[in-house]
């Protein structure tokens, strides 16, 4: 069953404006992860985060984890056009290395 | 960093025939690797976990018979998609993580995108 849902599905930024995603999921969770997708290409891992965190940053990556709301948010500051992709969350159950994802959101930035 | 080589990147095959995609630990051992299906604009569908030297796990709904791996060596998991018809026009994307602990990321492959005419 489809276990993360981001929202919004497409978002178009100027370059320079923030940049944010976020993703829902229904069960518990012993990781959430983020993944970059270029057009017909494999997915890139960007971030990780843990059950027990709440926050973590990777350059202009911020992502937050708040697991009473069952939801996640990946921010990216001072996008560029080279950000251009489709971004996905990624669940993990305890105890499994299977991921779950969620639909994507389609990041266009404007140069 | 850890890289996943699949390949081919692109294939073309006629209705009936047999396709075979190669997922490729470089530089790490993987005794699991996954495989995924992507249809256009949608996320991607887990279809099976391969386990080196035991059978793969298939998620429910997914063809055993119509879609064999085989994970024959740490570093090779094949994916074949037998008789292929046009409804199996998709791309298909393995991944493994070379960490153990289940807090690691996993590292996919580029993706083969298959067209059956």
């Amino acid at each position: 069953s489809q276990q993360g849902e981001e929202d919004p599905q497409a978002l178009s930024i100027q370059e320079g404006e923030n940049a944010t995603m976020n993703c829902s999921y229904k069960t518990s969770i012993n990781n959430l992860q983020w993944y970059r997708q270029n057009s017909g290409r494999g997915l890139v891992h960007l971030i990780l985060i843990r059950s027990n965190e709440r926050e973590k940053h990777s350059g202009r990556l911020r992502v937050t984890l708040d697991t009473s709301k069952k939801s996640s948010s990946l921010l990216i500051t001072a996008s560029r056009a080279a950000d251009t992709a489709s971004y996905f969350c990624a669940t993990a159950g305890a105890g499994s290395y299977q991921l779950t994802f969620g639909k994507g959101t389609k990041l266009s930035v404007i140069p | 960093g850890a890289v996943v080589s699949q390949h081919p990147s692109r294939v073309i095959c006629k209705s009936g025939t047999s396709v075979k995609i190669e997922c490729r630990s470089l530089d790490f051992q993987a005794t699991t690797m996954f495989w995924y299906r992507q249809f256009p604009k949608k996320s991607l569908m887990l279809m099976a976990t391969s386990n080196e030297g035991s059978k793969a796990t298939y998620e429910q709904g997914v063809e055993k018979d119509k879609f064999l791996i085989n994970h024959a060596s740490l570093t090779l998991s094949t994916l074949t998609v037998t008789s292929a018809h046009p409804e199996d026009s998709s791309f298909y994307i393995c991944s493994a993580s070379f960490q153990t602990g289940y807090n690691s990321p996993l590292h996919f492959g580029n993706g083969t995108r298959l067209t059956v005419t």
